[in-house]
């Protein structure tokens, strides 16, 4: 297992374009998150899946974004109608719950350029 | 509301000087906090987290709820340690990881 792998690595796109990102977990991790990250700030959260459950989303995450991890397994994250404010870092992690030690694996991000 | 701060953006010290990140945390139950470390072209990783209260690469951090500070110290700096640092906090089921906006450490030899 080589880690979290995320895809594409970079996406450059057209404003009001429609972008699709992937995750693949560590494969025994329930939990998957998103956050998102701009130049000189931290990772933002977006989102949490525990198995295919969507369990808490941001209000960073407005109704142009879309998540869903339909068989618990990898997720996706849709961004409708770029605008070119979505310019960012997307990062995704993965967890278990049984360590009780609340790591987060991240993988090496998506990085979203709106023109 | 969980909220971390970190208010320094960019640290820089010579090798072998002592070195503290400061992060302050905001948060109404019990926290339990970690320290995150990006290194140059390599993805965002653990480096400790205080429930463990291990010395990790001879960083340590320790938990003072009175101050509501975790502040990461390392002794004697080396080189190896120039990185982006992350302080974050989570709720107890750590169901969602809260970051500060990091703190660049630089270390000239």
């Amino acid at each position: 297992d080589t880690g979290v792998s995320q895809d594409p690595r970079h996406k450059i796109t057209k404003r009001g374009q429609n972008v699709t990102f992937r995750c693949d977990p560590i494969s025994e991790h329930n939990r998957l998150y998103w956050y998102r990250q701009t130049l000189g700030q931290g990772p933002e959260f977006l989102t949490y899946f525990q198995n295919e459950a969507q369990l808490e989303k941001s209000r960073l995450l407005s109704d142009r974004f879309s998540a869903e991890r339909p068989k618990g397994s990898f997720s996706t994250l849709e961004i409708q109608r770029t605008e070119q404010g979505d310019s960012a870092m997307y990062l995704c992690a993965s967890s278990t719950d049984r360590s009780g030690t609340g790591e987060l694996f991240f993988g090496e991000g998506s990085r979203l350029t709106v023109l | 509301a969980q909220r971390v701060t970190q208010p320094e953006k960019l640290l820089s010290v010579f090798k072998g000087a002592p070195v503290e990140l400061k992060c302050n945390y905001s948060y109404s139950g019990s926290p339990e906090l970690f320290w995150y470390v990006q290194y140059s072209r390599q993805r965002l990783q653990l480096l400790l987290r205080h429930i463990s209260r291990e010395s990790i690469k001879g960083f340590t951090a320790d938990l003072n709820k009175g101050e509501t500070s975790f502040h990461l110290k390392k002794p004697f700096a080396q080189e190896e340690d120039s990185a982006m640092y992350y302080c974050a906090l989570a709720n107890v089921s750590f169901q969602k990881l809260v970051f500060g906006t990091g703190t660049r450490l630089l270390v000239s030899p």
